[in-house]
């Protein structure tokens, strides 16, 4: 079955633009969730969809914002990048993701992106 | 603080040698999932353990959960160079999916 897509793969963009991140998640997966990496930080939860809900949020500004689509598919926003929003964006699909910890997540490859 | 600890936080080692990585918590977790993440991808799944005091396997790996369910470990015997990669662990903490900072290791051929 095919897996996590994450688009695009690479972006540069330039302080004070704003971009959106793209997650497919596994067909039957209800549940997408969002990370950053970091070198300083390691994988810090953005937040987590299921169903088209947000089901829960992390610790980041509210420039950081998601939508999932009824297909499951998700979107990330970041507006008014910084220098320090330069990251590893990962899409995580579950089938119920926090609400059945038993079962694992499915990370896409990620999107890189540098702030300039 | 991290709420999941992960030791050592770097691991070189020459291929053949045995290693085992620890994640302390002083929390308590219904499962703890490992992961093995390769430079430029995705963290992929490896195993998910519930019961404390479960012991899986996975060909060389050796993954532990501990009695009390606070603590996980994995032993790898006779290391490759394959290997070589960033282990994580994680698990569920007030909804959310957390994980420690992981263990760097790097096996030399």
């Amino acid at each position: 079955k095919a897996g996590v897509t994450q688009t695009p793969r690479y972006l540069i963009k330039t302080r004070g633009q704003q971009v959106t991140l793209s997650c497919s998640p596994i067909s039957g997966h209800r549940s997408v969730s969002w990370y950053q990496q970091t070198p300083g930080q390691g994988l810090q939860f953005l937040f987590e969809y299921f169903s088209e809900t947000q089901r829960n949020k992390g610790n980041f500004p509210g420039r950081f914002s998601g939508r999932q689509f009824s297909n499951s598919r998700s979107e990330m926003n970041v507006s008014t990048l910084e220098l320090g929003d330069s990251a590893l964006y990962l899409c995580a699909s579950s089938l119920a993701g926090t609400g059945g910890s038993s079962y694992g997540y499915t990370f896409g490859s990620g999107t890189r992106l540098t702030v300039v | 603080t991290q709420l999941l600890e992960q030791s050592p936080q770097f691991l070189s080692i020459q291929e053949g040698e045995n290693l085992t990585v620890y994640c302390n918590s002083s929390s308590v977790f219904s499962s703890l999932q490992w992961y093995r993440q390769e430079p430029g991808e995705g963290p992929v799944l490896l195993v998910t353990v519930v019961t404390g005091g479960e012991v899986k396997k996975l060909k060389r790996l050796t993954f532990q959960f501990g009695d009390a369910r606070k603590d996980s470990s994995l032993h790898i015997t006779a290391a490759q160079p394959g290997d070589t990669g960033l282990y994580l662990c994680a698990g569920v903490y007030g909804n959310k999916l957390v994980f420690g900072a992981g263990t760097i290791l790097r096996v030399k051929s």
